[in-house]
């Protein structure tokens, strides 16, 4: 079945560790976002990929890094610097160019800083 | 930059009856793309059902459908015979048509949590 898989589901980081969420999709999809979901605000747009080798910053990219060296791959670290981490991250993947496609998403990881 | 409001934190709704969630947003494009997520307590989002500004056809998809309003910028989802399955939060989102840059990326509402009840 074609999808979008995330690990870990759940998430347990001490202050000032990096932690990886990671993010694999096999719909063959070029285009890849990562979002950042907290209670009462919706989803933010943290980063995202139109093509392998190649990201943007979105609207909450301070605190986080990300790579994409493969198109079936895009993993978030979430660095110490980011202020607050405790969130439920969600990865998207979408056909590129297509602007009234839909955006697949995978099933999220909670993230929580002790 | 765009911004999407849904001014009903949370709503009810019996099942079997008929509920509309609202959803207005401002931009200053005329071409854009406007959509319904779903997102249940197992928290993974669904796509419910989109709209393309410049159709004036309101898009229905089985038991949900949009009442779109291009001038007021309104984009509202009813929802009819309820369902328990039904249950959960509801974001509207919007996306640009421009091609390139951030104009892919989806701007969402803060949620409406609808509960169904017997």
């Amino acid at each position: 079945d074609g999808g979008i898989t995330q690990s870990p589901k759940y998430l347990f980081r001490k202050e000032g560790q990096n932690v990886t969420l990671s993010c694999e999709q096999n719909l063959n999809h070029d285009a890849m976002y990562w979002y950042r979901q907290d209670p009462g605000q919706g989803l933010r747009l943290i980063y995202y990929s139109q093509i392998v080798n190649d990201f943007q910053k979105g609207d909450i990219a301070e605190g986080y890094s990300v790579s994409r060296e493969k198109k079936e791959s895009f993993p978030l670290t979430v660095t110490s610097a980011q202020k607050n981490p405790t969130a439920f991250y969600l990865c998207a993947s979408k056909v590129a160019g297509g602007q009234f496609d839909e955006q697949f998403f995978g099933p999220g990881t909670r993230l929580t800083v002790l | 930059a765009q911004t999407v409001t849904q001014s009903q934190p949370e709503m009810s709704v019996q099942e079997a009856e008929t509920v509309t969630l609202s959803c207005t947003y401002d931009t200053s494009e005329s071409d854009y793309y406007l959509f319904w997520y779903k997102q249940p307590p197992s928290r993974q989002m669904i796509l419910v059902i989109r709209q393309e500004a410049y159709k004036q056809q309101n898009a229905t998809e089985n038991r949900f459908s949009v009442n779109f309003q291009k001038a007021a910028k309104s984009f509202s989802l009813k929802i009819s015979d309820s369902q328990l399955g039904d249950a959960a939060m509801y974001f509207c989102a919007y996306r640009s048509a421009r091609v390139g840059g951030t104009a892919s990326k989806l701007t969402f509402g803060t949620g409406t949590r609808l509960q169904v009840t017997l």
